[in-house]
């Protein structure tokens, strides 16, 4: 079964850095992108970032390039975002998501994280 | 980058009901769409990956079509449990953009 478990969220002020990780079990996660999706309160979902099998590809949305950086440990099976120059519009629940190998295509998400919270507030 | 315009935002339908969902792409995506279920306070759920094919332990009564710019989510029969909001996302280019949502409401 395939699991995915997000910690690091939290309260930080704007302006502060917060590093989310997510700790995968249940499939070989070195064969598969990740992504991270976030969902601002009472608002739709949000695409943020993705990461290839390799780790040596990532790719992310415009509202968060520069600030906000992916990465893997294969290892560790864990992926990992770290999020500086915080905004209050970066408050959401941020989910940790498996990539599925389509042929001819990217990845597209099969299995989510239950989501971590994060709030920018002074 | 490729938005994804989804509608109706909200509907109201009862039990038993066809309710059909829209998302449009500004641009072709082939079939590089995906649709998600997602109730309150929970996860989203994955019902149909490339445009038309039914995720494994997903009900028949989900389907999805459609190619290129526009495509469709079709529940034939609304049951109680399908009372959620809905979600397409297109991967046929970074970045992967989510349509706005559908919530589905009971009348």
């Amino acid at each position: 079964e395939v699991q995915l478990l997000e910690s690091g969220g939290g309260l930080v002020q704007p302006g502060g850095s917060l590093r989310l990780s997510c700790a995968a079990s249940g499939f070989t996660f070195s064969s598969y992108a990740m992504d991270w999706v976030r969902q601002a309160p009472g608002k739709g979902l949000e695409w943020v970032s993705g990461i290839s099998d390799t780790g040596d590809t990532t790719h992310y949305a415009d509202s968060v390039k520069g600030r906000f950086t992916i990465s893997r440990d294969n290892s560790k099976n864990t992926v990992h975002l770290q999020m500086n120059s915080l905004r209050a519009e970066d408050t959401a629940v941020y989910y940790c998501a498996k990539g599925e190998r389509l042929p001819g295509t990217p990845s597209l998400i099969d299995y989510w994280g239950q989501g971590t919270l994060v709030t920018v507030s002074s | 980058d490729i938005q994804m315009t989804q509608s109706p935002s909200s509907l109201s339908a009862s039990v038993g009901d066809r309710v059909t969902i829209t998302c449009r792409a500004s641009q072709g995506i082939r079939n590089d769409l995906g649709w998600y279920q997602q109730k309150p306070g929970k996860a989203p759920k994955r019902l149909i990956y490339a445009a038309s094919s039914l995720q494994s332990g997903v009900p028949s009564r989900f389907s999805g079509s459609g190619s290129g710019t526009e495509f469709t989510l079709t529940i034939s029969s609304l049951q109680p449990e399908d009372f959620a909001t809905y979600y397409c996302l297109q991967h046929n280019s970074y970045p992967f953009t989510f349509g706005g949502g559908t919530k589905v409401e009971i009348k």
